[in-house]
């Protein structure tokens, strides 16, 4: 089972201002088939990222996601009051099989 | 535009066997290019896979969970079940049903279950 980590836990920062979320995994992810979501409080995690840099449908280009094999990055180029939430990447190499990172959480500083 | 619902009980017995249905409507569960996945969420943490079911009956499922897990599919109903047995106070969570093909693009809105006597 690949186990993903991501960091920082928390990441402080105001808006207008560049994030930059990590997650590493235990093993190389095959295909670099890794997505990235969005959890705000109360909701259900919704698609970001998927195929490590693909935007899903509907989402800004000021997230992008990057890396490779066994590092992993997704960017918020300048961030705006809703982007503030708790971030998950998951990678699916095996898929149907699958496993999610601990989370990041974006905090308004 | 495809919704999940998921249904059951709010509180579950030590012991006892939990048992969700999501219910899919506007498409057909189906469809041979998705499965259909549950995850759940204890208060405060992460996510956790738990398994995943192809319209067809293949099962893959978490394999710290494996022993306890089944998923099942009712296409007469476009449903898809989840059974998780001898539950504990450790699988109090936010339960997921969610339309997945590698990534998961549709989302339930969870049910909370909470494993308490």
């Amino acid at each position: 089972e690949i186990v993903l980590t991501q960091s920082p836990a928390t990441l402080s920062l105001s808006p207008g201002e560049r994030a930059t979320l990590s997650c590493g995994a235990s093993q190389s992810v095959s295909s670099n088939y890794l997505a990235w979501y969005q959890q705000k409080p109360g909701l259900a995690p919704r698609l970001l990222i998927y195929d490590a840099s693909r935007r899903a449908t509907g989402i800004p280009d000021r997230f992008s996601g990057s890396g490779s094999g066994t590092d992993f990055t997704l960017t918020i180029s300048r961030l705006e009051p809703e982007d503030f939430a708790v971030y998950y990447c998951q990678q699916y190499g095996n898929s149907p099989r699958c496993s999610f990172g601990q989370g990041t959480k974006l905090e308004i500083k | 535009q495809l919704q999940l619902q998921e249904s059951g009980p709010g509180l579950v017995k030590p012991s006892e066997t939990l048992s969700l249905t999501c219910t899919v409507s506007g498409d057909s569960i189906s469809s041979s290019s998705y499965y259909w996945g549950w995850i759940r969420q204890p208060p405060g943490k992460g996510l956790e896979w738990i398994g995943t079911i192809y319209y067809s009956g293949n099962t893959y499922y978490n394999p710290s969970l494996k022993s306890r897990v089944t998923i099942s599919v009712d296409t007469s109903k476009n449903q898809f079940s989840l059974n998780l047995s001898s539950m504990t106070a450790a699988d109090t969570a936010v339960y997921y049903c969610a339309r997945g093909s590698g990534w998961f693009f549709n989302w339930g809105q969870g049910t909370l279950v909470t494993v308490s006597s």
